[in-house]
């Protein structure tokens, strides 16, 4: 089973609107990172939340990390055309597995002018 | 280059045929990583590189697939006698352990397509 699972699989908003992802883990992590993905290609790293925060923001984005319930959030703020794109959760593992990131299946957000 | 490069972009492949695809990792980057994105779909981790060697081999999903490293730079992926599930997005990234974060930054990819 995957070790990050996003909802919604698919989000449309408009231009202006927040846009909120979640995804769900199963084991123990260290960090928790959300990347983006344009047109079914490479992966550019958002932001990273450590396993002992709670909330971290970087410029129009909030991640949200809650251990207990093994889930995170990421809010995009005022949303633009431009950010049209899938969003991919991914974790590590403790100890000698964390060099290794393990990705959900990714929310496809659209944003419509 | 300042970020990761593969090679070729595209490839279009018939049955049973060999492929190379080829990563060029960020500058001192120890760590390299391939995976595997099919439509629609997560990425699935193939293999790890830590310098020249591979400690984690386990997602590669048959003895057709191998991979190297050579002077903790280039690595090679290479599928032999394809077939057609491998057609899929094949993504390389690199990440240094210089920081205590495994950071990955990735190339754009090679799309292969076994006809």
């Amino acid at each position: 089973s995957q070790q990050g699972e996003e909802d919604p699989q698919a989000l449309s908003i408009q231009e202006g609107e927040n846009a909120t992802m979640n995804c769900s883990y199963k084991t123990s992590i260290n960090n928790l990172q959300w990347y983006r993905q344009n047109s079914g290609r490479g992966l550019v790293h958002l932001i990273l939340i450590r396993s002992n925060e709670r909330e971290k923001h970087s410029g129009r984005l909030r991640v949200t990390l809650d251990t207990s319930k093994k889930s995170s959030s990421l809010l995009i703020t005022a949303s633009r055309a431009a950010d049209t794109a899938s969003y991919f959760c991914a974790t590590d593992g403790r100890g000698g597995s964390n060099y290794k990131l393990t990705f959900g299946k990714g929310t496809l957000l659209t944003v419509n002018p | 280059g300042a970020g990761v490069s593969q090679s070729p972009s595209n490839k279009v492949t018939e049955k049973g045929k060999d492929v190379e695809l080829r990563c060029d990792p960020i500058s001192g980057h120890t760590a390299l990583y391939w995976y595997r994105q099919s439509l629609g779909q997560g990425l699935e981790f193939l293999i790890y590189f830590q310098g020249n060697s591979a400690p984690d081999k386990s997602g590669l999903p048959s003895d057709r697939f191998s991979a190297e490293r050579t002077g903790g730079s280039v690595s090679t992926l290479t599928i032999q006698r394809t077939q057609q599930e491998d057609s899929a997005v094949y993504l390389c990234a690199s990440s240094s352990y210089l920081t205590l974060k495994n950071i990955q930054y990735f190339g754009a990819g090679t799309r292969l397509s076994v006809l």
